[in-house]
């Protein structure tokens, strides 16, 4: 069982739509990041958080501790946020606050 | 701020050839730098750490005489890909710290074709 778990796997919405991505994770954390990586492979870090909640324009990323699950909204979608996204922990079975371990990502398409 | 510079985007050669990637810190001291490779629809998945001035930490699984890492400088590491061959094309891609603490800064990959 992969230590971290995203859903859906794969999310098309229609623009405009509210949109939500979850991330559960089974180990212990010093933190969780939010990635987005578009079409050609280049990967933007949206978020890094160990408690409560962040919001940046659009996207808001809260985190739950105790029940060791996360969750990144994007409000008012667009195709243009259509990627894929990556939830990414620190902390894990890799033994070092910065290694990071992946869940498989989130394939999201934002249609007109 | 905090960019990340990857060099070449794209390299198609043939079987044997070696490949260099190199990885660069354009505005921030790297305290360490991370290479990744991804295979088509999977996740990432971490090679090796790389701290300036000390040998890397290879993940488990991953040949350290295949995949060379050298961390010359605060801002530069780069990834040397001998002797390759088809299984080796995949889609490489480094990041860098500046501070645990803080988020890892990806470069924007590079696609290797070995034909």
């Amino acid at each position: 069982k992969n230590e971290v778990e995203q859903s859906p796997q794969n999310l098309t919405a229609q623009e405009g739509e509210f949109i939500t991505i979850n991330c559960s994770y089974s180990v212990g954390i010093s933190a969780l990041h939010w990635l987005q990586q578009h079409p050609g492979g280049g990967i933007v870090s949206l978020f890094m958080l160990s408690s409560g909640k962040k919001k940046h324009g659009r996207l808001i990323a809260t985190i739950n501790i105790q029940e060791k699950h996360s969750s990144l909204h994007i409000t008012a979608s667009h195709p243009r946020d259509s990627a894929v996204y990556i939830c990414a922990v620190n902390g894990g079975s890799g033994g070092s606050n910065y290694k990071l371990t992946f869940g498989k990502g989130t394939l999201l398409t934002v249609n007109p | 701020g905090a960019v990340v510079s990857q060099h070449p985007s794209w390299v198609i050669c043939k079987s044997g050839t070696s490949v260099k990637i190199e990885c660069r810190s354009l505005d921030f001291q790297a305290t360490t730098m991370f290479w990744y490779r991804q295979f088509p629809k999977q996740s990432l998945m971490l090679m090796a750490t790389s701290n300036e001035g000390s040998k890397a930490t290879y993940e488990q699984g991953v040949e350290k005489d295949k995949f060379l890492i050298n961390h010359a400088s605060l801002t530069l590491s780069t990834l040397t890909v001998t002797s390759a061959h088809p299984e080796d094309s995949s889609f490489y891609i480094c990041s860098a710290i500046r501070d645990p603490n803080q988020p890892q800064h990806f470069g924007d990959g590079t696609r290797l074709s070995i034909l």
